[in-house]
């Protein structure tokens, strides 16, 4: 049974340009959810998708934006790279359901992200 | 705004004894808590996720919820020198309807380290 997959595992990028990085959920699971983590942080929620809709938003800015696919796989593109978006980005799966909000939610191993 | 607190630590232990982790929250719409566990350059783990009050047990782990006091807790009994790690407490609000799991609240974490 195939766990939450996440790519690329390292990426160097200059300030102003841009990313995009790709997690697929783990079988079974349906909504994805991304978090970044600062060094010496808890991890931060950026933006969760499921039905390949944005549901629920953290309180990043319009360069971070997402997409889901018919397969539940996830791309997260953050445009205008700044210093500050230096850190781990995280994507966690988790099963939606029609009730939701209870969920466990499973880690992929992340994609540190340096911008020069 | 939900907040998580937790002591950063370290929280020195000697091996065998019991670890002790504290995390307290803000909104008293928290429905869910989990414990992830993460060593350092790795992702975060889920360990344990507690919806009721009271104690929930699973092997050397117990998570302990208080709602009205609005604090949950993790205990390690026989701690081992590879629990050495950062414990990430983090909640979940109910979400109402839509479907989806909401996105996690973290703390920064509880840095504990197992003195053999």
């Amino acid at each position: 049974d195939a766990g939450v997959t996440q790519s690329p595992t390292h990426l160097i990028k200059t300030r102003g340009q841009q990313v995009t990085l790709r997690c697929s959920p783990k079988s079974g699971h349906d909504t994805v959810s991304w978090y970044q983590q600062a060094l010496g942080q808890g991890p931060q929620f950026i933006f969760q998708y499921y039905e390949e809709e944005e549901r629920q938003r953290g309180n990043f800015p319009d360069r971070f934006s997402g997409h889901q696919f018919p397969n539940y796989s996830s791309e997260l593109n953050v445009n205008a790279l700044l210093l500050g978006d230096s850190a781990l980005y995280l994507c966690a799966s988790s099963w939606g359901g029609l009730a939701g909000g209870m969920n466990e939610q499973f880690f992929g191993p992340g994609t540190r992200l340096t911008v020069l | 705004q939900k907040e998580v607190e937790q002591n950063s630590g370290p929280l020195s232990v000697p091996e065998g004894a019991i670890a002790s982790l504290n995390c307290t929250y803000s909104d008293r719409g928290s429905q869910s808590f989990f414990w992830y566990r993460q060593y350092s350059g790795k992702s975060p783990e889920l360990i344990m996720f507690i919806y009721s009050n009271g104690d929930k047990e699973d092997g050397r782990f117990t998570a302990q919820l208080n709602k009205a006091s609005q604090y949950v807790s993790l205990l390690i009994r026989d701690s081992q020198p590879s629990d050495s790690a950062t414990y990430l407490c983090a909640l979940l609000a109910q979400r109402g309807s839509g479907g989806g799991a909401d996105g996690l609240t973290f703390g920064k974490g509880t840095h504990l380290i197992i003195q053999p």
